[in-house]
């Protein structure tokens, strides 16, 4: 199975903070991943797919981006609503997720 | 608009078994894979499996083969997921979720299924 790293498993940051997540992936899987949120007692919600693809409705201020190994997560100002937990996924192979990263407000 | 809604929460026995459903709508059912993820408290996501709702197949992961069975009935739109011989680490919500066999990008998911396995 393709292992993903995720980094940090949890951050603080003030509204209005540039937030950024990464994820390493064991294996090179070219584009396909995906990133998640999911708020305490819901199911995630799909946020970015193919790496830096925006889905439908979500706000800009979240952006994707990376292929190969490497990839980045970033919220460009962090707003009250952003609490939660942010999960990334590969589909290259049989789907695996990154251990997840909690983000709080300071 | 695509829904997908799961059964109610469970709670099991160590070695028994748990059968949730997910019942899709709002969409043709038999036109996209469906996936089996799990949660355990506090812990992060694991994909179990997907069956194909046209056809019936199914691939599960490592881990839960000879444990996990996924079937469906066309005539409900409804995929299940069967867990045996149940242990307290498979405390969890499961998941449904859709997706492509291959394009595995969860853009629905059910509410998730408690399933405590406590003696």
């Amino acid at each position: 199975d393709i292992q993903m790293t995720q980094s940090p498993s949890s951050l603080s940051a003030s509204v209005g903070d540039r937030v950024t997540i990464t994820c390493q992936a064991s294996q090179d899987i070219s584009n396909y991943l995906n990133w998640y949120q999911q708020k305490p007692g819901k199911a995630p919600k799909l946020l970015i797919y193919d790496a830096s693809n925006l889905e439908t409705g979500v706000p800009s201020r979240f952006s994707g981006s990376g292929s190969g190994t490497d990839f980045t997560f970033t919220i460009s100002s962090l707003q009250p609503e952003d609490i939660a937990t942010y999960y990334c996924q590969q589909y290259d192979n049989l789907p695996t997720f990154g251990g997840g990263t909690k983000v709080e407000i300071k | 608009q695509v829904q997908l809604v799961q059964s109610g929460a469970e709670v099991k026995k160590p070695g028994a078994s748990v059968k949730v459903s997910c019942k899709a709508s709002g969409y043709t059912f038999t036109s996209y894979y469906m996936h089996w993820v799990r949660q355990a408290p506090g812990q992060g996501l694991e994909w179990m499996g997907i069956i194909n709702p046209s056809g019936g197949s199914t691939s599960y992961a490592q881990k839960f083969q000879g444990r996990v069975t996924m079937t469906r009935d066309t005539s409900t739109s409804t995929v299940y997921m069967e867990l045996s011989s149940l242990r307290s680490e498979d405390t969890a919500v499961y998941y449904c979720a859709r997706a492509g066999q291959w394009l595995v990008i969860y853009n629905y998911w059910g509410q998730g299924t408690l399933v405590t396995v406590s003696s």
